[in-house]
């Protein structure tokens, strides 16, 4: 069956522009997770999704950090006023339901910003 | 959730085990050992978690020490495809949703 998709693969923006990266779940999981991972680091969570809301979002570095999923199913992570800081690959997953420790990882978007 | 360390690199022989160790000494008695990896260029896969007893599937096997402290996750018989980042994460069963990878190992197989 299809795994995680993340689109674009690859974003390459100017520093101040707005970005959107979407996130397509396995068909039927409930929770959605967006990471972040730096060159040399493992990813580091941003927010949490369980149906459409946000469960926690205390990942989310600030302000200009925004993520999505009006239905329950696609997300999208928007990131206002873009800053060299924000390169990074982004990687969404997803898991069945709650507490599940076993999440599904897309192939991430690589934004950079330059 | 718990923390761990791990080693920041190890080499393996093709064909030989592969033995990755992971430290969690302040790991709660309902938190779980989850082991994910990272080829390069790809999203985290998940290879295997336990609780208390040794658990064995058809990618490796996790050792648990009785204290609970301390873990090994060992691939019987490294194939070059193995070479990625591997990383140990404690977890509770209602803890925090999000994953806590740290840094991880990288594990280089070499022919």
């Amino acid at each position: 069956g299809a795994g995680v998709s993340q689109t674009p693969s690859n974003k390459v923006t100017e520093k101040g522009k707005y970005v959107e990266l979407r996130c397509d779940p396995i068909s039927g999981h409930t929770a959605l997770y967006w990471y972040r991972q730096s060159l040399g680091q493992g990813p580091e969570f941003l927010i949490y999704f369980q149906g459409t809301g946000a469960a926690d979002d205390s990942g989310l570095p600030n302000d200009r950090f925004f993520a999505v999923r009006p239905e329950g199913s696609v997300s999208t992570l928007k990131i206002q006023r873009t800053e060299r800081g924000d390169s990074a690959v982004y990687l969404c997953a997803s898991s069945p339901g709650l507490a599940a420790g076993q999440q599904f990882f897309g192939p991430g978007t690589r934004l950079t910003v330059l | 959730d718990a923390k761990t360390t791990q080693p920041p690199s190890m080499d393996c022989a093709e064909g030989r085990a592969a033995n990755l160790p992971c430290n969690h000494s302040t790991i709660s008695g309902n938190e779980y050992v989850y082991w994910y990896r990272q080829i390069h260029s790809q999203g985290p896969q998940y290879i295997i978690h336990g609780l208390k007893n040794n658990e064995t599937n058809e990618m490796a096997s996790l050792i648990i020490t009785e204290d609970r402290k301390s873990s090994t996750l060992i691939l019987p018989h490294a194939t070059l495809r193995d070479t990625a980042v591997y990383y140990c994460i404690v977890r509770g069963p209602t803890g925090a949703n999000n994953l806590f990878f740290g840094t991880g190992t990288r594990l280089t197989v070499i022919p």
